[in-house]
């Protein structure tokens, strides 16, 4: 079954530590996307990477950082720096130009005590 | 500056009849709309897309309205059924980019 896997669901973190959450698609897409989602607002764009070894920032970037080695893996981390990081994270893939649409995965749940 | 707007943050409707859920945007060079479905916990589901060089699409019981002058989009879904029930958002596609601008989402409650 192709698809994301975001893991792990749920994540506590002393505040102070870095945490990466992890993303892996066997969808063989081009393109991979963290977002956030906080109560009562929409998906805010983390970063962005269109190919492998290359990522763009996207609207709210301050206090993360990613990595794209792999063409199927786009790990996020959360730094200590990042000044609110309990917050719903979503991760994303979608194929190209071809296509538009975006798969999610399920989500992890960072909670930043 | 939100570039995507859902108003509505909430829209209750009776089963068996038409939802509609409206979407505004501010950027001109969005070439590409799209409405996701979510549940609580879980991630976006691809529901219906629209170029924006069409003015509708169709697929089953969902329909998306492209209007560029007014920079407005809308999903009709007909007839609504209660497993319908979940947070509907619009997206928007930068021309040139991957970059995907999302509104903040309308809770959809379809009652039965």
């Amino acid at each position: 079954d192709g698809g994301i896997t975001q893991s792990p669901k749920y994540l506590f973190r002393k505040e102070g530590q870095n945490v990466t959450l992890s993303c892996e698609q066997n969808l063989n897409h081009d393109a991979m996307y963290w977002y956030r989602q906080d109560p009562g607002q929409g998906l805010r764009l983390i970063y962005y990477s269109q190919i492998v070894n290359d990522f763009q920032k996207g609207d709210i970037a301050e206090g993360y950082s990613v990595s794209r080695e792999k063409k199927e893996s786009f790990p996020l981390t959360v730094t200590s720096a990042q000044k609110n990081p309990t917050a719903f994270y979503l991760c994303a893939s979608s194929i190209g130009p071809a296509s538009y649409e975006q798969y999610f995965g399920p989500g992890t749940r960072l909670t930043v005590t | 500056d939100q570039q995507v707007k859902q108003n509505s943050p909430s829209l209750s409707v009776q089963e068996g009849r038409i939802s509609i859920l409206n979407c505004d945007y501010t950027n001109s060079m969005f070439d590409y709309f799209l409405w996701y479905k979510k549940y609580p916990a879980e991630g976006p589901t691809f529901l219906i897309s629209i170029s924006s060089i069409k003015d509708k699409n169709e697929d089953g019981r969902f329909t998306v309205f492209l209007n560029k002058s007014a920079k407005h989009l809308s999903l009709h879904i007909v007839p609504s059924q209660p497993g319908d029930s979940a947070v509907y958002f619009c997206a928007a596609k930068d021309s040139g980019t991957y970059k995907y601008i999302f509104g903040t989402g309308t809770r959809l409650k379809v009652l039965a």
